[in-house]
């Protein structure tokens, strides 16, 4: 079965650069979510997009912004970058209308490391 | 307010041995538990859901989960563990009213000795 696609799975940045990360949702999933996970934490929730509209923000810095494209995938840009948003992050789906999950699929994750 | 507790942030069994790693929540909603786990270095894979239809759930490679809804409790439970279930195990809650949102556990690293 098709799963969550990232890209890139690991990304190596400077301080002060930008940084674009993508999620391809699973197949017909209209929802898509967005976490950091710093070293040994938990993911911590960023921000959620449904049909393409912001559904919800959490913990998201105001250098970082979020949109969800017309065929579903989502794109994480992060600008200015600083050291302490080296971290794991991950991108999830799910299927909030139709035929309506809450199960939140996980993709494999992208490593950024800003040096 | 939605919080999930993981009372143990490590817990270390031998091989053959049962696995019970705790989790307690509060939700002011009907809520959907689930418990995921990460491989070092990998993504969250789903385990198992519990999503009020039956309170004990199978999940995949022989873990189960019970709801206790008298202790807010969603403990996850292997008969036998196996060198390979050694990762760090996350508990989750979702509302039951707006339930796109996750609330995770700080984790539970397991270790498997041989």
């Amino acid at each position: 079965a098709a799963g969550v696609i990232q890209s890139p799975r690991h990304l190596i940045k400077e301080k002060r650069e930008t940084a674009t990360l993508k999620c391809y949702p699973i197949p017909r999933h209209d929802t898509v979510y967005w976490y950091q996970q710093g070293p040994g934490q938990d993911p911590q929730f960023l921000i959620s997009f449904y049909e393409k509209m912001q559904s919800d923000k959490g913990s998201i810095p105001d250098r970082f912004s979020a949109q969800q494209f017309s065929d579903y995938h989502s794109e994480l840009n992060m600008s200015s970058l600083e050291l302490g948003d080296s971290a794991l992050y991950f991108c999830a789906s799910s299927s909030l209308g139709g035929v309506r999950s809450d199960t939140q699929y996980f993709g494999p994750g992208t490593r950024l490391t800003v040096l | 307010a939605q919080s999930v507790t993981q009372l143990d942030s490590h817990v270390s069994v031998s091989e053959g041995t049962p696995v019970l790693l705790r989790c307690n929540y509060s939700s002011s909603y009907s809520p959907s538990l689930f418990w995921y786990v990460q491989h070092p270095n990998k993504g969250l894979q789903l385990l198992l859901k519990y999503t009020s239809a039956a309170t004990l759930v199978k999940g995949i490679n022989g873990f189960e989960a019970e709801f206790k809804k008298s202790e807010t409790s969603f403990h996850l439970t292997k008969p036998s563990a196996h060198m390979s279930d050694a990762a760090e195990y996350f508990c989750v809650v979702s509302e039951g009213y707006n339930f796109n949102k996750f609330y995770f556990g700080s984790g539970t690293k397991l270790n498997v000795k041989p």
